[in-house]
């Protein structure tokens, strides 16, 4: 069963321009992750948050946590044209067990 | 540091027979994941290895899913015998029990089933 849902499903936007992706969950966890998927790299693990955070950056890429409206957003800034991927949520609840989100399609257009 | 390995990259089967993936875990991953996911799907956890003991299987359907990790190492998922629905991709990761990146987890590039 599938933890997380992502919003929206897809995104399209223009090179340079800053793309937003929100994750709700149903049950407690102690951590959330962030992962990309393209048909080049596979599936790569972008950036982590323990639930004692509420904000967290590595580079272009900033995370928030929201544990008790149950979401994180994700917010890419200045946006690539490869950073056209699908992103996906992941929670882990206790033994490094992930539930994968359903994922949001972004694609950053010249 | 080499990746997990994967193989075969791809494979396509007749419903009813049986197919093999394997995995190489990145050295010294304790912990060792295999995959399913479905076109249009995240991931979904089948079984998780801790060495070669098994921490979850919950997910596993496990009257024609099978796996091993025998030697805690490198790993096999068998399907027998394959469903139409088992059409999907099968994706192995491995993560270390110690250290800063402790719960991230690697992924190899997969295995992409079609069964007709």
């Amino acid at each position: 069963s599938q933890q997380g849902e992502e919003d929206p499903q897809a995104l399209s936007i223009q090179e340079g321009e800053n793309a937003t992706m929100n994750c709700s969950y149903k049950t407690s966890i102690n951590n959330l992750q962030w992962y990309r998927q393209n048909s080049g790299r596979g599936l790569v693990h972008l950036i982590l948050i323990r639930s004692n955070e509420r904000e967290k950056h590595s580079g272009r890429l900033r995370v928030t946590l929201d544990t008790s409206k149950k979401s994180s957003s994700l917010l890419i800034t200045a946006s690539r044209a490869a950073d056209t991927a699908s992103y996906f949520c992941a929670t882990s609840g206790g033994g490094n067990k992930l539930t994968f989100g359903t994922g949001t399609q972004l694609k950053v257009e010249l | 540091e080499a990746g997990v390995a994967q193989s075969p990259r791809y494979k396509i089967i007749e419903k009813r027979q049986s197919v093999a993936f394997w995995c190489n875990p990145i050295s010294g991953h304790a912990t060792l994941y295999w995959y399913q996911q479905i076109l249009g799907q995240g991931p979904k956890l089948l079984i998780q290895f801790q060495n070669n003991g098994v921490v979850d299987d919950s997910q596993l359907p496990k009257d024609r899913f099978s796996a091993e990790r025998l030697k805690g190492v490198d790993s096999t998922l068998k399907i027998q015998p394959a469903k139409l629905e088992d059409s999907a991709v099968y994706l192995c990761a491995s993560s270390s029990v110690t250290g800063k990146r402790l719960y991230e987890q690697y992924f190899g590039p997969g295995t992409r089933l079609t069964v007709t």
